[in-house]
């Protein structure tokens, strides 16, 4: 069982759709969790990090940890063409070293 | 201000050659790490630096890799003897100080033949 886990998509939706992107993770010693956007042919971009349970909302963008169920989610609202990425969950593990633990990535397509 | 940056954006080489790929991390940034995605998967793990030393090289398959950093700026992958199974993207990020908040660069798209 990979420690961080992600389905793989794709996922198709029309454009201005409400859009939920999720991951389940392992080890309960996690902590930080992030969501990394990668276009093709790009490297990852931060969008969103959080800190154990809660949300956390920045403008379109929404992020959800439960650790009580090891789940964590993205929300994007009034989902736009360039929206169309893979979208990378990670953790920064148990570790201290900041070293990140990757989900396989699901790829997204808002159609216009 | 510039981001990482890593040189060559593409490597194609033969099976059993070296190669060397090359990151410039952001300025000033203490922490560097090295990735490597294969196709349709997120980033694997390679190797940390903080300043000049590894702090972390778990995350190299074999011996024929290898990474350094000598300055505590540019770092340098080496792989000796490539494989047909080393094909993968290499990323490179860097943070100021080790921490969560990691700057990836475009990537390295390595192609063993």
């Amino acid at each position: 069982q990979k420690e961080v886990e992600q389905d793989p998509g794709p996922l198709s939706v029309p454009e201005g759709a409400i859009v939920s992107l999720n991951c389940t993770y392992s080890n309960s010693a996690f902590q930080y969790f992030m969501w990394y956007r990668q276009y093709s042919r790009k490297g990852p971009e931060l969008l969103m990090y959080t800190y154990s349970s809660g949300n956390k909302e920045d403008g379109r963008f929404t992020a959800q940890v439960d650790k009580s169920s090891k789940y964590i989610s993205l929300f994007i609202r009034d989902s736009q063409p360039s929206d169309s990425a893979t979208y990378l969950c990670a953790s920064d593990g148990s570790s201290n070293t900041g070293k990140l633990i990757f989900g396989q990535g699901t790829t997204l397509q808002v159609k216009p | 201000g510039a981001g990482v940056s890593q040189t060559p954006s593409n490597k194609v080489t033969e099976k059993g050659k070296y190669v060397e790929l090359r990151c410039d991390p952001i300025s000033g940034h203490t922490a560097l790490y090295w990735y490597r995605q294969s196709l349709g998967q997120g980033p694997e793990f390679l190797i940390y630096f903080q300043g000049t030393g590894a702090a972390d090289d778990s995350g190299l398959p074999n011996d024929r890799f290898f990474a350094v950093r000598p300055e505590g700026s540019v770092s340098t992958l080496k792989i000796q003897r490539t494989e047909r199974g080393d094909s993968a993207v290499y990323l490179c990020a860097s943070s100021p100080s080790g921490g969560e908040t990691q700057y990836f660069g475009p990537g390295t798209r390595l192609l063993v033949l």
